[in-house]
């Protein structure tokens, strides 16, 4: 089945500077991955997805870029601030649309210091 | 606001009761729901996927007859934690997809159990 790799496990930045979270997937099948926030004591929220027929996604400060053939993608937060500190995961999935049964990265617990 | 809502948010429990958590989807219906097991700094572990009028596929390693899910109608499953024991606390976390969004998955808040 499907595995995936987080890292790092921690990233501390200070505030403005540039976060960089990168994910490896084992199946070549998978074909969307989408990038998590979790708030202590909350569910996961969803800040930006990339599929498979994508090479780069954008949406204000958060990007995401996938190459298909390393079978790695990465989420890039630019001028980051205190309260994009939370647990970011990544995940997998080659379900269809409306199915997504998703394989989640260990976590990255990003810490942005004022 | 959310779209998908967890009741209860917290729950205490004694050892060898059983605990029901719900799971709705709020504006949308969803034909399939996940539940999740978290422990605290760790991954979201997929234990069983909750589908509206048949039974709920489980994963491997979760045991069917202790974790009981129920989707008894198309914004409703239920998940409950039969015989709780001390190790059965953990974040449970339920999810679906709601159609025309593109397959993006919306998550529940979230309960968290503890079993004394």
């Amino acid at each position: 089945g499907e595995n995936v790799e987080q890292h790092p496990s921690t990233l501390s930045v200070q505030e403005g500077d540039s976060a960089v979270i990168k994910c490896t997937y084992s199946d070549s099948a998978s074909n969307y991955f989408p990038w998590y926030k979790q708030e202590l004591g909350k569910g996961p929220q969803l800040i930006i997805d990339i599929r498979s027929n994508v090479g780069e996604k954008k949406d204000q400060r958060i990007a995401v870029t996938l190459n298909k053939t390393a079978k790695h993608f990465s989420l890039h937060i630019t001028e980051t601030q205190p309260e994009d500190s939370a647990v970011y995961f990544c995940a997998a999935s080659k379900g269809d649309t409306g199915f997504q049964k998703l394989v989640f990265g260990t976590g990255t617990r990003l810490l942005v210091s004022p | 606001g959310a779209v998908v809502s967890q009741h209860p948010s917290w729950v205490i429990c004694k050892s060898g009761t059983s605990v029901k958590i719900e799971c709705r989807s709020l504006d949308f219906q969803a034909t399939t729901m996940f539940w999740y097991r978290q422990f605290p700094k760790q991954s979201l572990m997929l234990m069983a996927t909750s589908n509206e009028g048949s039974k709920a596929t489980y994963e491997q390693g979760v045991e069917k007859d202790k974790f009981l899910i129920n989707h008894a109608s198309l914004t409703l499953s239920t998940l409950t934690v039969t015989s709780a024991h001390p190790e059965d606390s953990s974040f449970y976390i339920c999810s679906a997809p709601r159609q025309g969004s593109g397959g993006e998955l919306f998550f529940g808040e979230g309960s968290r159990l503890t079993v004394l």
